[in-house]
């Protein structure tokens, strides 16, 4: 199946890192996605990891990749107002390209 | 530029009429993606259409939902008769090829009265 899990809400104070996590059911993805979402505004695609690999960094973001419980998280370093957006996980799978998202998880930065 | 461009940004329309709903994909993808985001939800996928082919509509309703992407123009998501439960955000994406992470326009939030 297609399910793809997040949970609601996260509040970071400036500065400090937050972690974001989504759990997913499916076995078979292909690559595993982080997008940002800021109000009334598209997604913005953050980073992706392949689902061969464990972990990806890029600059303040940090993908772990646990294959064995299928979980997925995303670590902001330093985090800046700016980062206060909804931020969701999505994945697609063999044979197809179509991308499944979680509900999503709204961050907000206190400053 | 030269991103995935929605348009309109916000579609008022009537129960029962009809909504049409534009998107250009960035310059050089020709594979093109629709999603919809119903309030508080994630986005669920429709459609995914090739220049001039329906890919896979897995996502679409059987009825009142139809979509195009033509040889020249931009893709085209129809929506006719529309109820109130059609009230959502409706993003496209595009990529140059399958299988490459897809590029988000802004949306279309279209509201019914």
């Amino acid at each position: 199946g297609e399910d793809v899990e997040q949970s609601l809400f996260l509040s970071v104070r400036e500065g400090d890192s937050s972690v974001i996590n989504c759990t997913y059911t499916d076995s078979s993805s292909t690559y595993l996605y982080w997008y940002k979402q800021e109000p009334g505004a598209g997604l913005q695609l953050l980073t992706y990891i392949f689902s061969n690999m464990d972990m990806k960094q890029d600059q303040r973001l940090t993908v772990l990749l646990n294959k064995k419980d299928k979980h997925l998280s995303l670590r902001i370093a330093d985090t800046q107002t700016g980062d206060s957006a909804i931020y969701f996980c999505a994945e697609t799978f063999y044979g197809n390209n179509r991308l499944a998202f979680g509900k999503g998880n709204q961050v907000v930065v206190i400053p | 530029n030269a991103g995935v461009m929605q348009n309109p940004r916000h579609l008022v329309r009537r129960r029962g009429q009809e909504a049409r709903l534009r998107c250009s994909p960035m310059k050089g993808h020709s594979h093109v993606y629709w999603y919809r985001q119903l309030p508080e939800e994630g986005l669920k996928f429709m459609v995914y259409l090739q220049k001039e082919n329906i890919i896979d509509e897995s996502g679409m309703p059987k009825e009142r939902f139809s979509a195009e992407f033509p040889k020249e123009g931009p893709s085209i998501l129809r929506i006719q008769q529309v109820v109130r439960g059609d009230s959502a955000a409706y993003f496209c994406a595009s990529t140059d090829r399958g299988g490459q992470p897809q590029h988000f326009g802004d949306g279309t939030r279209l509201s019914i009265l």
